[in-house]
């Protein structure tokens, strides 16, 4: 089952923060997750393997929370470059399922 | 290290005829896995691969579609009989390993016509 992604679509000016949330109805091993440039093929952000795993570089960061099977992405300071939709992957029982996306869009 | 490579890069087919894409994975990658993707929508999974196996096509019609993995050379989708609805996006991504991050080659344009 398609993992669930909120909100659909956010707008933010250069510099605010966002949140992106990936939920399932079922078990879930690990999530990815990506970013899609219009046009372009996704591009790996971070994997988090574990319940409780928590990941970051720059700053975007990623949360994983086995019991309540969700993940969250945040992203600190938007900038410019960080638009484009947000993909999460979720693996669970061999499954390889993509949430709906999240099109981010950052207005300088 | 090059990256995953897709061609053609564009594709287009008439009504009926066949479509073949193929996927170069990265150097030392053993994974590859296939997705489709329609206009302002997100990737649908279709098939996993492993060296000469098939190791899940549960996301692939099981009519006209069909992937391979051979010991050499690279993975190819083909699908036969196209149909308008086979316009789309095709990309193709390798890994290490069944767990491992994806990465994601340029993707086939397939328009059928």
């Amino acid at each position: 089952q398609q993992p669930v992604q909120s909100p659909q679509a956010v707008i933010l000016r250069e510099g605010e923060d966002a949140v992106i949330n990936c939920s399932s109805s079922k078990a879930l091993y690990s999530v990815h997750w990506y970013r899609q440039k219009h046009g372009e093929a996704p591009v790996f952000l971070m994997i988090l393997l574990k319940g409780g795993e928590q990941k970051g570089h720059d700053k975007i960061s990623a949360s994983f929370n086995e019991k309540k099977q969700q993940s969250s992405l945040y992203l600190t300071a938007s900038q410019l470059s960080y638009s484009g939709t947000y993909f999460c992957l979720i693996q669970g029982a061999q499954k390889l399922v993509f949430g709906q996306g999240t099109r981010l869009t950052i207005n300088p | 290290n090059a990256g995953v490579m897709q061609n053609p890069r564009h594709l287009v087919r008439r009504r009926g005829q066949e479509a073949r894409l193929r996927c170069s994975p990265m150097k030392g990658h053993s994974h590859v896995y296939w997705y489709r993707q329609l206009p302002e929508e997100g990737l649908k999974f279709m098939v996993y691969l492993q060296k000469e196996n098939i190791i899940d096509e549960s996301g692939m019609p099981k009519e006209r579609f069909s992937a391979e993995f051979p010991k050499e050379g690279p993975s190819i989708l083909r699908i036969q009989q196209v149909v308008r609805g086979d316009s789309a996006a095709y990309f193709c991504a390798s890994s290490p390993d069944r767990v491992g991050e994806q990465f994601f080659g340029p993707g086939t344009r397939l328009t059928v016509l």
